[in-house]
């Protein structure tokens, strides 16, 4: 079965510091991989997706970038944290999402708070 | 891009009572797709609509999807504690590659 591990959980860092969120997929292969920001009532917010090693799409701009350095792997990264980056990140992985019946499957989400 | 509008934000009821969210597009969607955030978690997929005026129920859970294909609802009936959370809606971009989700609703129930 697939699994979807992100890490870490919580972390709490002074403005201006760098950011790296990281997350990874068992048990499938070449998935579409994405990154989403929740804010509070903001809902979820998509940041970047991928459909493939080194294929980033980006749907806002902001002061976060992505990497898929592996086929199974998707980072977050900033170089300079601002106080409205803090929100809690959700990594999500899925097949073909323009076939009917599948979905999107998230990791459990790293809280991140910018001081 | 694609956008969905979702109402309302907040909702708060006495248990027994039931609850609807509802989802809106400007534009026809070839799907939609619901889920359910508990209170700290991460969003887990309930369904998803396909069919014009398709219906579908899970227990105390109905999904409606419009038969223009342009809005869709969640109901509960009867809610419990257990049914605390956040409802999203969501629906694939032009490219099919990735979700688009709605604000969410966020339920409340008091015993």
């Amino acid at each position: 079965s697939q699994t979807i591990h992100q890490w870490p959980a919580t972390l709490v860092q002074p403005v201006g510091s760098p950011l790296s969120l990281e997350c990874t997929v068992e048990g499938t292969s070449n998935p579409n991989l994405y990154w989403y920001r929740q804010a509070a009532g903001r809902g979820l917010q998509l940041l970047f997706y991928s459909v493939g090693i080194g294929q980033i799409s980006s749907e806002v701009p902001q002061n976060l970038s992505a990497s898929r350095p592996q086929d199974r792997q998707f980072i977050l990264s900033s170089k300079k944290l601002l106080l409205s980056d803090s929100g809690f990140y959700l990594c999500a992985w899925s097949v073909d999402l323009g076939r009917a019946g599948n979905t999107i499957y998230f990791g459990e989400g790293s809280w991140l708070t910018v001081v | 891009g694609q956008q969905v509008m979702q109402i309302p934000q907040y909702q708060h009821v006495q248990e027994g009572e039931d609850f609807t969210t509802y989802c809106n597009s400007s534009t026809t969607l070839s799907n939609i797709q619901w889920y359910k955030q508990r209170p700290g978690g991460h969003p887990v997929f309930l369904i998803q609509l396909v069919k014009s005026g398709e219906v579908k129920k899970q227990k105390r859970l109905t999904f409606q999807f419009g038969e223009a294909k342009k809005n869709s609802s969640l109901h509960i009936t009867a809610t419990q504690t257990t049914d605390v959370g956040t409802y999203f809606c969501a629906v694939t971009n032009q490219a099919g590659t990735a979700l688009i989700f709605g604000k969410g609703t966020t339920l409340s129930v008091s015993s």
